[in-house]
């Protein structure tokens, strides 16, 4: 089955304490790109990624970082993370031809104490 | 900011047509209308898209109006399992693309299905 999955997909943690979300996708797709979700705020973009070794911030991007050693993964990384990090967080993935859609994952609901 | 308009919430009862609008009079040449649904805190479902003529697919049919200032999704017959947020997207694809293909929410319409 074609999918987006993401890992974990509820966690919490304390302030300071590193941690990394995984998303991976069986689609062979070139895009990917994490979002987080707020109430009041809608999705927003952290970083996304346009293949392999290539990748770029998005509009909330402070406070994360990311990786794509491979195609199919595109961990999301909380060096330190801080309370204002809590929130939803979708992965999402689309092949690079043109008009192609976004799938999304099922999400990851972080809380940081 | 999201380009499009839509209701706040709506009704619908099960068994029924579900039809969802969507404004988007300044909608660009190049802009497709995207719907995607959210159910509770669940990732974000890709529904259909369409450039300007009707499109139909297993879930859902997208009607465009002739000036593509608007749009109606249609559920031909609701579930209780269709009871979601409801986006409608206007979103540049093809060699207009952006670099970063972020999606813009916007608020949606929450979607109630009676049983």
């Amino acid at each position: 089955e074609a999918q987006v999955t993401q890992n974990p997909r509820y966690l919490i943690t304390v302030t300071g304490k590193k941690l990394t979300v995984t998303c991976s996708q069986n689609m062979n797709h070139e895009y990917m790109s994490w979002y987080r979700q707020d109430p009041g705020l809608g999705l927003r973009q952290i970083y996304y990624s346009m293949n392999v070794e290539v990748t770029d911030k998005g509009d909330v991007p402070e406070g994360y970082k990311v990786s794509r050693k491979e195609k199919r993964n595109f961990p999301l990384i909380l060096e330190s993370p801080s309370p204002n990090q809590t929130s939803l967080y979708f992965c999402a993935s689309r092949n690079d031809r043109a008009g192609d859609t976004q799938y999304f994952g099922p999400g990851t609901r972080l809380t940081v104490l | 900011d999201a380009k499009t308009t839509q209701p706040p919430s709506m009704d619908c009862a099960e068994g029924r047509a579900a039809n969802l609008p969507c404004n988007h009079s300044t909608i660009s040449g190049n802009e497709y209308v995207y719907w995607y649904r959210q159910i509770h805190s669940q990732g974000p479902q890709y529904i259909i898209h369409g450039l300007k003529n009707n499109e139909t697919n297993e879930m859902a049919s997208l009607i465009i109006t002739e000036d593509r200032k608007s749009s109606t999704l249609i559920l031909p017959h609701a579930t209780l399992r269709d009871t979601a947020v409801y986006y409608c997207i206007v979103r540049v694809a093809g060699v207009f693309m952006n670099r970063d293909d972020k999606i813009i929410f916007g608020k949606g319409t929450r979607l109630h299905i009676l049983p």
